[in-house]
């Protein structure tokens, strides 16, 4: 299956620290990349979704200048928690999709294994 | 309503179980339809994928889609205790892609 990669994959930091997390798609061109954040025992929460060579587009709560969001080009994208806090502390999860021109939509996306961030 | 239901269980069964994992969704406009498999510290890995009714197989696993229902199922076949883990539903729609919240499968060897 297509490989996505996620590092690090544990970040321990001190509070007012700003943090980059990189994804990368290892074997195909990722038109498109995702950010979750995930909590112990629940499901995905989509944070923002980033089409290469254009400006994130954040769901609804998600502070585009608390989590920047880069896709520079079509196998990376970062995202930067700025400033973090305890509550910033979470598990966070990248994925890639390419697009399916004959259904004019996202092929089903591919995982990294994500980032496990603790703010202390 | 909704977009996606999944029971989040937990389920436990025995070694070499015949598993059934359910999710309806209430979007008709759904293209693609898509089982992941999460172990715990870990991303989802993609399983299954079929943007049509009727089963697709793949080894163990079998992936049905009941468009009209809005229903789709995953059976593992001789459940193993390396299957132990979360699966998620999922939908995707253009650019837009819907999870289930998960069901914990537990299977006991």
């Amino acid at each position: 299956g297509a490989v996505v990669s996620q590092h690090p994959s544990r970040v321990i930091c001190k509070s007012g620290t700003s943090v980059k997390i990189e994804c990368r798609s290892l074997d195909f061109q990722a038109t498109t990349m995702f950010w979750y954040r995930q909590f112990p025992k629940q499901s995905l929460m989509l944070m923002a979704t980033s089409n290469e060579g254009s400006k994130a587009t954040y769901e609804q709560g998600v502070e585009k200048d608390k989590f920047l969001i880069n896709h520079a080009s079509l196998t990376l994208s970062t995202l930067t928690v700025t400033s973090a806090h305890p509550e910033d502390s979470s598990f966070y999860i990248c994925s890639a999709s390419r697009r399916d021109r004959a259904l004019y939509s996202n092929q089903p996306q591919h995982f990294g294994d994500g980032t496990r961030l603790s703010i202390l | 309503q909704k977009e996606v239901e999944q029971d989040p269980g937990p389920l436990s069964v025995p070694e070499g179980a015949i598993v059934s994992l359910n999710c309806t969704y209430s979007n008709s406009a759904f293209q693609y339809f898509m089982w992941y498999r999460q172990y715990s510290r870990k991303g989802p890995e993609l399983l299954m994928y079929t943007y049509s009714s009727g089963n697709k197989e793949d080894g163990r696993f079998t992936a049905q889609v009941d468009k009209s229902s809005k229903y789709i199922s995953l059976f593992i076949r001789d459940s193993q205790p390396s299957d132990s883990a979360t699966y998620l539903c999922a939908f995707g729609n253009f650019n837009k892609f819907y999870f289930g919240s998960g069901t914990k499968l537990n299977v006991k060897p």
